[in-house]
């Protein structure tokens, strides 16, 4: 089966500038998720999608990123506008449901200067 | 709310030998616990996934163990290879048993040597 494809694998902006990254999931996995992962540390949750619903968004910065699951399959992280601490990667993640294990694409390199 | 401690940031090993990496966690018992790997440039890739009334779990050369009085989980790599240099996740639902998303812990960077 493919994969989880995101692109671009790389992307560079200027603070306060606007980026938004793009996820396919597994075919048929109907959760997905949105995960931040800093130099040295362990990914971070930041929206959960069941279909096209977001489930858990707790986690993510509203003032500045929105996120969207239009028809329940692809998915578009966005971010405006960007600050300096936004640099990290961005990866995205699905599964059949919320208790199996995640299958992840190879993320999102954002540096923001 | 839940946290994980990977106690080792990195782990420098010989080849041939076991590897064995530590994740601790500290409140509510998880349902289930998962290993992932990662490579540099990569996404985190599934390992194992070992639930709270089993002990042990292996896969290849692999052996996950599971200590819910501990609230620990051992993941050992046996005849360990350079081929396994990476660094290791250990993930578990933040709530408590099988319910809210996975947390992961910082990982352990595992290098092997020749």
């Amino acid at each position: 089966e493919a994969g989880v494809v995101q692109s671009p694998r790389y992307k560079i902006i200027e603070k306060k500038q606007p980026v938004a990254f793009w996820c396919n999931p597994i075919s048929g996995h109907n959760t997905l998720y949105w995960y931040l992962q800093n130099l040295g540390q362990g990914p971070e949750l930041l929206i959960r999608y069941e279909n096209e619903e977001a489930v858990d968004d707790s986690q993510l910065p509203k003032d500045r990123f929105s996120a969207e699951r239009l028809k329940g399959v692809d998915s578009t992280l966005k971010i405006q506008p960007a600050e300096l601490g936004d640099s990290a990667v961005y990866l995205c993640a699905s599964s059949l449901t919320p208790q199996l294990p995640l299958h992840f694409g190879n993320g999102t390199r954002l540096t923001v200067t | 709310s839940q946290k994980i401690e990977q106690n080792s940031e990195a782990l420098n090993i010989q080849e041939g030998k076991t590897a064995t990496l530590t994740c601790n966690y500290t409140n509510y018992s998880p349902a289930y616990l998962q290993w992932y790997r990662q490579d540099p440039g990569r996404g985190p890739v599934f390992l194992l996934l070992i639930r709270e009334n089993e002990k042990e779990k292996r896969k290849e050369r692999l052996k996950v163990t599971f200590d819910t009085t501990l609230k620990q989980s051992l993941f050992h790599i046996t005849a360990s290879q350079p081929a396994d240099s990476a660094t290791y996740l250990c993930a578990l639902p933040v709530h408590g048993g099988s319910q809210g998303n996975l947390i992961f812990g910082k990982g352990t960077k595992l290098s092997v040597k020749p």
